[in-house]
């Protein structure tokens, strides 16, 4: 089956440093995927839908200069939390497209746990 | 993408049955019900969906009333391992479009 990976699966940093994940389709081509932030106790929220070569797409009011996104590849999307703060810290979860075999779904990955000290 | 209405949570003895119910009355025609469910600190993971026929694979049946305001999700025999957070979540199939999580039913299985 369709398998995405996620790295680091945490990470503590120190508030204003910058934090890159990264979000990798193992055995299928995504051309889009899409990047979730969790707080705790609560459900998931789409922050945007990142398409391979092109600009990201943002939710309304998540800062686009703060969550910088990068789909390089047809297989890697990066999410940057840059300048992080102590507010910034939640569980983040990419999903890719699967266009594959005729079945066009999305497959989510485990997820990075962000702390900011 | 329509809305969906799940209860809070759920408890379900271990063995039973677990039945899941979501409400969607303002689903379009051509909306599917997607289940996926959160174990802590996973990622989703994909259960089963369905447009308008009854669904079953290894993990659940899907019971999609006949009107399509809503559905039941079924774990026929529920383990430790599925105390879980179940979404149900209603959009146009086979486009690859985001997902608008509700806030789900959080389903506890009792020894």
């Amino acid at each position: 089956g369709a398998v995405v990976s996620q790295h680091p699966s945490w990470v503590i940093c120190k508030s204003g440093t910058s934090v890159k994940i990264e979000c990798r389709s193992l055995d299928f081509q995504a051309t889009t995927m899409f990047w979730y932030r969790q707080f705790p106790k609560q459900s998931l929220m789409l922050m945007a839908t990142s398409n391979e070569g092109s600009k990201a797409t943002y939710e309304q009011g998540v800062e686009k200069d703060k969550f910088l996104i990068n789909h390089a590849s047809l297989t890697l999307s990066t999410l940057t939390v840059t300048s992080a703060h102590p507010e910034d810290s939640s569980f983040y979860i990419c999903s890719a497209r699967s266009e594959v075999a005729g079945f066009n779904e999305q497959f989510f990955g485990p997820g990075t746990r962000l702390t900011v000290l | 993408d329509a809305k969906t209405t799940q209860p809070t949570s759920m408890d379900c003895a271990e063995g039973r049955a677990a039945n899941l119910p979501c409400n969607h009355s303002t689903i379009s025609g051509n909306e599917y019900v997607y289940w996926y469910r959160q174990i802590h600190s996973q990622g989703p993971q994909y259960i089963i969906h369905g447009l308008k026929n009854n669904e079953t694979n290894e993990m659940a049946s899907l019971i999609i009333t006949e009107d399509r305001k809503s559905s039941t999700l079924i774990l026929p025999h529920a383990t430790l391992r599925d105390t879980a957070v179940y979404y149900c979540i209603v959009r146009v199939a086979n486009t690859g479009n985001q997902f608008y999580f509700g806030t789900g039913t959080s389903l506890t299985v009792i020894p």
